[in-house]
């Protein structure tokens, strides 16, 4: 398994407070992605990073803020929750195979509800 | 109208049946992507496929570049294999678009 961790697994906070999660990893790969899952919608992008300080959005960046100051760490921050925000996040990361495709790996998801 | 589409949403059979789940794609790309995501668990990238066809174990995953059109295909198929399978296209190292899932329950 690619070495991929996010923290914290499980989240209760309330809405209008500021959330971060992490996502860290030990693969080096130069690109790490946030998604989130919710039913009905499948997995959608919100941020993405191709390298340390540059990132850019996703097709649901709304809301959130990301941050990426070392290779192996990539932060999303909700900068005041609100209750649409409750979902499963997902950290990804990938690396070339060398012909141009890019496989994703995925941390094991970090569970937000916002009450 | 969805970039990625996949059939059935859902899907029932017993234990043994060869099972196909179809993905169709409406936009140029570099890669197709099988995932795997059991209940409440994390996603595992089953397979990445820019032509023809991959295979492990008891697992096979095609594509037609031409036709937009990939498939899944489990043989033997055991309870342990119940999951949700997600099909995703990528353009690039940008993005992964997905589509919404196959849920396959497979009965002893």
């Amino acid at each position: 398994d690619a070495g991929i961790t996010q923290s914290p697994r499980h989240k209760v906070t309330e809405t209008g407070t500021p959330v971060t999660l992490r996502c860290h990893q030990t693969e080096n790969h130069r690109y790490m992605y946030w998604y989130r899952q919710d039913p009905g919608h499948g997995l959608r992008l919100i941020h993405y990073s191709y390298g340390v300080k540059d990132t850019d959005k996703g097709e649901v960046s709304d809301g959130y803020s990301v941050s990426r100051s070392k290779t192996e760490d990539f932060l999303l921050t909700l900068e005041s929750a609100t209750s649409s925000q409750t979902s499963v996040y997902f950290c990804a990361i990938s690396e070339s195979t060398g012909t141009g495709s890019y496989e994703q790996y995925f941390g094991p998801g970090t569970r937000l509800t916002v009450t | 109208k969805n970039e990625v589409e996949q059939s059935p949403q859902n899907l029932t059979a017993q234990e043994g049946e060869f099972i196909t789940i179809n993905c169709s794609y409406s936009v140029g790309i570099s890669a197709l992507h099988w995932l795997q995501q059991h209940p409440g668990g994390g996603i595992v990238s089953l397979f990445m496929l820019s032509s023809g066809k991959k295979k492990h174990g008891r697992l096979i995953a095609t594509i037609n570049i031409q036709e937009k059109h990939s498939s899944l295909h489990i043989t033997a198929s055991h309870p342990r294999d119940s999951a949700v399978y997600i099909c995703a296209v990528s353009q690039g190292a940008q993005k992964l678009v997905f589509g919404q899932g196959t849920r396959l329950t497979i009965n002893p």
